[in-house]
C-alpha cells in the first residue's frame, strides 16, 4: 500500500491555459474522489468514480472541468481556460464502497 | 442541503490537557461521518469512521461519538500532545445513498508545550 498519489504537487498557469492532474488511487480502491479546498474551507466535493464509470458531480464542475478515469485506475482532472477563481488546492481520495477516505497530499493550482 | 459546523474555529491548549472538539450536521439522514486531520499544505489523514449505526469509535487518544437524531459528533483527544497540532475537519457521508463527503470548515488545534 504506497498510499494515493498525485502529480504535480504544485502548479503555477497563466489564465486562460489548460492544465491537466493526475491521481493514482490505492491499487485495491474502486472508489476514486476529486475535492477542491480553498484556503480556510473545509474540501468541496467534484466528482467521483466507481472504477471507471463517473457516478457523480457537483454543480461546481463546470464544462471547463473534465474527470476521467479510464480502465478504473488512475484518473486525470483537467481544467479548461484556467480563470483565477479556480486556484485552490485539487485533493483525490480512494476507498472502498462507503468505507474510510485516503487522500493524497494534492495538487496546489495558482492561476496567475 | 446538508451543513456541517465546527465549533470552536480554533482551540490552544496547554500540553496533557484533554479536550473535545464539536461538529453539528443539518440532516440527520446519513451513511457515515468521518474526523480527518489536515497538517499546513497537506492532505488529510483520516482519524475515525463512525457509521451510522455506531455510537462511537476509538484509536489511541481519540474517541468519537455520533449522536445522529441530534446531529451532533464529538472528537475527544485525550493528553494531548504539540504534535497534535492541526486542523481538524470532520464530514458527513452517504446521504441519500450518494458516496459525497460534506465537510465543516475545521478546528485549528495548537497545543502549547
Amino acid at each position: 500500500d504506497t498510499g494515493v498519489s498525485q502529480d504535480p504537487r504544485h502548479k503555477i498557469t497563466k489564465r486562460g491555459q489548460n492544465v491537466t492532474f493526475r491521481c493514482d488511487p490505492i491499487s485495491e480502491h474502486n472508489r476514486l474522489y476529486w475535492y477542491r479546498q480553498t484556503l480556510g474551507q473545509g474540501p468541496e466535493f467534484l466528482t467521483y468514480f466507481q472504477n471507471e464509470a463517473q457516478l457523480e458531480k457537483s454543480r461546481l464542475l463546470s464544462d471547463r472541468f473534465s474527470a476521467e478515469r479510464p480502465k478504473g485506475s488512475f484518473s486525470t482532472l483537467e481544467i479548461q481556460r484556467t480563470e483565477q477563481g479556480d486556484s485552490a488546492m485539487y485533493l483525490c481520495a480512494s476507498s472502498l464502497e462507503f468505507e474510510k477516505l485516503f487522500f493524497g497530499s494534492g495538487t496546489q493550482l495558482s492561476v496567475l | 442541503k446538508q451543513e456541517v459546523t465546527q465549533i470552536p474555529a480554533a482551540l490552544s491548549v496547554p500540553e496533557g490537557e484533554n479536550l473535545v472538539l464539536n461538529c453539528s450536521f443539518t440532516d440527520s439522514a446519513i451513511y457515515n461521518l468521518q474526523w480527518f486531520r489536515q497538517d499546513p499544505g497537506k492532505g488529510l489523514t483520516s482519524l475515525l469512521l463512525i457509521q451510522s449505526s455506531q455510537r462511537e469509535q476509538t484509536s489511541g487518544r481519540l474517541n468519537a461519538s455520533l449522536d445522529k437524531s441530534s446531529g451532533r459528533s464529538t472528537l475527544y483527544i485525550a493528553a494531548s500532545q504539540p504534535g497534535d497540532s492541526a486542523t481538524y475537519l470532520c464530514a458527513v457521508g452517504g446521504q441519500g445513498g450518494s458516496e459525497k463527503l460534506v465537510f465543516g470548515k475545521g478546528t485549528k488545534l495548537t497545543v502549547n508545550p
